[in-house]
């Protein structure tokens, strides 16, 4: 079974600019969620989709957003990059059969996100 | 606010000594503990799930243990691909269900 993927890998964007970030869900999860890493903060939730609804959110700005399509496949969105958006994005799927998120996360490679 | 803290941040091990990391939480009911492994530049690796007070999950060298409060991870005779950075999550059983990471422990096994 394939893992969960993301593209790109990695991406290089100037101050000012948006950036679009793809995950396909392993075949047959509900859930998919974001995370932010960085050295100093380690693992930060951005927000956890079901079934195309946003299900929970983190405590990031407005410049965050994502969404979840009906194939479970999901995006983030930053807009007005800024320096401190240099991060590792990680999203990361799990069953979820119940409609509740209960099960084991598993991970993407990431997107290695560089702001000039 | 649901609570978890490693310890220690950095474990520097010789191939074949033994020892355990600790992850310390605080939460509102746990739903689960999850175990991770990440090796630099990529995502986490699940390792295990812990659901209650008592239970214990081993893969090879790795077994993992849970009481009310906190969970250990025990490498026996680690080798150097054992290295890598351990992080534990804590799921809470109600409120907002949200996965909470700790900041991880760096394992630097030497041959």
């Amino acid at each position: 079974k394939a893992g969960v993927t993301q593209t790109p890998r990695y991406l290089i964007k100037t101050r000012g600019q948006q950036v679009t970030l793809s995950c396909s869900p392993i075949s047959g999860h509900r859930s998919v969620s974001w995370y932010q890493q960085t050295p100093g903060q380690g693992l930060q939730f951005l927000f956890e989709y079901f079934s195309e609804t946003q299900r929970n959110k983190g405590n990031f700005p407005g410049r965050f957003s994502g969404r979840q399509f009906s194939n479970s496949r999901s995006e983030m969105n930053v807009s007005t990059l800024e320096l401190g958006d240099s991060a590792l994005y990680l999203c990361a799927s799990s069953l979820d059969t119940e409609g509740l998120p209960m099960d084991e996360q598993f991970f993407g490679p990431g997107t290695r996100l560089t702001v000039l | 606010e649901d609570q978890v803290t490693q310890s220690p941040e950095a474990l520097r091990l010789q191939e074949g000594e033994s020892s355990s990391l600790n992850c310390s939480y605080t939460v509102s009911g746990l739903r689960g503990l999850f175990w991770y492994r990440q090796d630099p530049g990529k995502g986490p690796e699940f390792l295990f799930t812990l659901y209650s007070a008592g239970e214990e999950k081993e893969k090879e060298r790795l077994k993992a243990t849970l009481t009310k409060k906190e969970s250990f991870l025990h490498i026996t005779a680690p080798k150097p691909e054992d290295s890598a950075t351990y992080l534990c999550a804590v799921r809470p059983l109600l409120s907002d269900y949200k996965l909470s990471f700790g900041a991880g422990t760096t394992v630097t096994v030497r041959a």
